[in-house]
């Protein structure tokens, strides 16, 4: 069984449009995050949910809109794609156990999915 | 700032040679140390990590790291190195929190040569 999957792994869009990337975790952890690796491999935070409510929200653009509808899965919503969007966006699971339960500081990672805009 | 810095952009390195690759950070009281290893167009994968005890950690893949308070550094390090090591290693602090925020280094790329 896949720990942390998304779909799609590949994603080539035209500017303007406005796209989804989805995140569901089997781990049973209570916290996801979204990761932006840019073409020079540097990954770098983006958003964070525990337990359906946000808290991490780094500097991004408001294009960019988390959703998370229960805590196994968190999904990305981007409007009018830039070229600068074009990365590879990797979704994480963890426990912080904000909530009274167990806590593990280890991050797994998603395959990833790589979008283009073109 | 918190920070985490990987000195090397990348490492060439002859099969079964050994290698180091080097990872500081910035200091603070409580830190949990990651390595995570990127094989071409796949994810990362956890290699090891520090959370507390002993300093010397050992993951999968033979390698091992030392976590290192005076000098605030976590050094990647594996005795004998094969084509299939091949990859990028990130290394990546949280200081732990609420947040459990993860800090990544710019990556270190792991050739090795025949």
């Amino acid at each position: 069984d896949t720990a942390v999957s998304q779909t799609p792994k590949y994603l080539v869009t035209q500017m303007g449009n406005d796209k989804s990337i989805k995140c569901e975790q089997n781990l049973g952890h209570d916290t996801m995050y979204w990761y932006k690796q840019d073409s020079k491999k540097f990954l770098k935070i983006m958003f964070s949910y525990n337990n359906k409510e946000l808290i991490i929200n780094e500097t991004v653009p408001n294009r960019f809109s988390p959703k998370s509808p229960d805590k196994a899965h968190l999904n990305l919503h981007i409007n009018s794609l830039e070229l600068g969007d074009s990365a590879v966006y990797f979704c994480a699971s963890s426990s912080v156990g904000l909530a009274g339960g167990p806590r593990t500081d280890t991050q797994y990672f998603g395959p990833g999915t790589r979008l283009t805009v073109l | 700032a918190q920070s985490v810095t990987q000195l090397d952009s990348q490492v060439p390195v002859f099969e079964e040679a050994p290698v180091e690759l080097r990872c500081n950070y910035s200091s603070s009281v409580s830190v949990y140390l990651f390595w995570y290893v990127q094989y071409p167009n796949q994810g990362l994968q956890l290699l090891l990590k520090y959370l507390s005890g002993s300093t010397l950690v050992k993951g999968i893949n033979g390698f091992e790291a030392e976590f290192n308070k005076s000098q605030t550094s976590f050094h990647l390090r594996k005795p004998s190195v094969h084509i299939s090591d091949t990859a990028e290693y990130f290394c990546a602090v949280s200081y732990g929190g609420a947040t459990n925020k993860l800090i990544f280094g710019t990556g270190t790329l792991l050739a090795v040569q025949p």
